[in-house]
């Protein structure tokens, strides 16, 4: 299976900034989702990042407020931007590559806003 | 659209056996995860289902009826560890090939 670094691991930012993640995969990947889990709930899709255009987003979440790019098959980045507190949370970056294989996930950014 | 239900939260003893359920509907089945996740931590793969039938590894096995729209994770020889959340994911074919997680089971093993 792909292995998939985020980064980073964690961070504490100021109410108003913004804060990019990075997710690196060792090969090439069709898919790569971006996901959020607040504390004690599931998983809650963000957006699916397509590779050479703009990322496509589930209800609820746009692009100001989720920018993502993603330049390669092998890499992702999200920013969460003009955070405030609600934004706490952690987020997970996930691959599938594809029929028959399972997503499988970074080992997630857990954000806190002060 | 897809719907996942799975019981929110389950309790058993160390060295038993447990079975977590889960039922879903969805317009285009293509395959049904299991992943474990333990606090604070991401999800990591379990089992995959897309026929029938029972799939089995080591302590972990999975089963699926495409028919009933059911599947159940069964955990043996239970262990103070496998104390964690298990996810049951729908892919859908007819979801840009997305998969659409439940809830999530939190399984709490006692001694």
């Amino acid at each position: 299976s792909a292995v998939i670094s985020q980064k980073p691991s964690r961070d504490i930012c100021q109410r108003g900034t913004s804060l990019t993640i990075q997710c690196q995969v060792d090969s090439q990947v069709t898919m790569m989702f971006w996901y959020r889990q607040q504390p004690g709930q599931s998983l809650t899709l963000i957006a699916t990042a397509n590779q050479g255009s703009e990322a496509t987003y589930e209800s609820g979440f746009v692009i100001d407020k989720f920018p993502i790019s993603r330049p390669n098959l092998t890499f992702s980045t999200l920013t969460v931007s003009n955070m405030s507190p609600e934004d706490s949370s952690i987020y997970l970056c996930s691959v599938d590559q594809g029929e028959g294989q399972p997503q499988h996930f970074g080992d997630g950014t857990r954000l806190s806003i002060l | 659209g897809q719907n996942i239900d799975q019981p929110t939260e389950m309790t058993a003893t160390e060295g038993a056996i447990v079975q977590i359920n889960c039922t879903y509907q969805t317009s285009g089945f293509n395959g049904l995860f299991w992943y474990q996740q333990h606090a604070g931590e991401a999800p990591t793969f379990l089992s995959y289902n897309v026929l029938d039938g029972l799939e089995e590894k080591g302590r972990f096995s999975s089963f699926l009826s495409r028919s009933k729209g059911y599947s159940y994770l069964l955990l043996k020889e239970l262990q103070m560890k496998d104390s964690a959340s298990y996810l049951c994911a729908v892919r859908d074919s007819t979801n840009a090939g997305k998969s659409t997680f439940g809830d999530g089971t939190t399984l709490t093993v006692k001694p």
